[in-house]
């Protein structure tokens, strides 16, 4: 069985750092893309970027680029979603997802849990 | 521009079919999008992947009461036999070039 499974919710203080996770099981995790998913509190869903845990090609949604860092650790099938200095504006579910294996689709096939983020002073 | 156009809101009755439409914006009819549920206080779910031809492929456990259509540049959910925990929010989803990823803004749904 495919699982993503991620790490718990999460209360910052602006300007402090983190790094949230997400662990791949059931599946090849270094032949999948993971990606990350932004949702806001009320509001839809936003693409952050996505990374291939094989040889760690990243690419970042011209919104998050700069603002977040996205990682993957393949010998413990984890990816990573890292922020240097929070912002209350980063208050938020995040999602990891994985992308479907046809090369040519980026089509979301399984999410994980989400992490809440709370940034607040 | 690519873009997905949902109706913020739909209602239907218990036991009741409903149908959910996906707008792709002008020149981009021939796109496949995919489906995904999230009920209240939940992470999303990924039903299904819907071609421009109709024909669709569900992902795990979903049941035979979600199916897709597709007309033009318009791309449907429908759902059957409604039930309770059908209530939730449905979004569509497609790729561009290269890695973008665009989301509709959803399509609160519900039951009666």
């Amino acid at each position: 069985e495919v699982q993503l499974v991620q790490s718990g919710a999460e209360v910052k203080k602006p300007g402090e750092s983190l790094k949230i996770s997400c662990k791949g099981s059931g599946y090849s995790f270094t032949s999948y893309w993971i990606g990350w998913v932004r949702q806001m509190p009320g509001k839809g869903l936003e693409w952050m970027g996505i990374i291939y845990p094989g040889d760690s090609d990243t690419r970042y949604s011209p919104s998050f680029q700069g603002q977040v860092t996205i990682s993957a650790d393949k010998s413990i099938s984890t990816a990573y979603l890292q922020w240097s200095s929070l912002k209350a504006s980063d208050t938020a579910m995040y999602y990891c997802v994985r992308k479907g294996i046809a090369v040519a689709e980026l089509l979301i096939d399984y999410w994980g849990q989400g992490t809440l983020v709370t940034v607040s002073s | 521009q690519l873009v997905l156009t949902q109706s913020p809101s739909a209602s239907a009755s218990l036991g009741a079919s409903v149908k959910l439409t996906c707008t792709l914006s002008s020149g981009h009819s021939s796109y496949a999008i995919a489906w995904h549920q999230q009920q209240p206080e939940k992470g999303p779910r990924y039903l299904m992947k819907l071609n421009s031809d109709g024909s669709h492929s569900k992902g795990d456990g979903i049941p035979d009461r979600f199916s897709g259509s597709s007309s033009g540049a318009e791309r449907y959910l429908t759902i059957s036999s409604l039930q309770s925990e059908d209530e939730a929010d449905y979004y569509c989803q497609t790729w561009g070039t290269g890695t973008h990823v665009v989301f509709g803004g959803g399509t609160k749904l519900t039951v009666l």
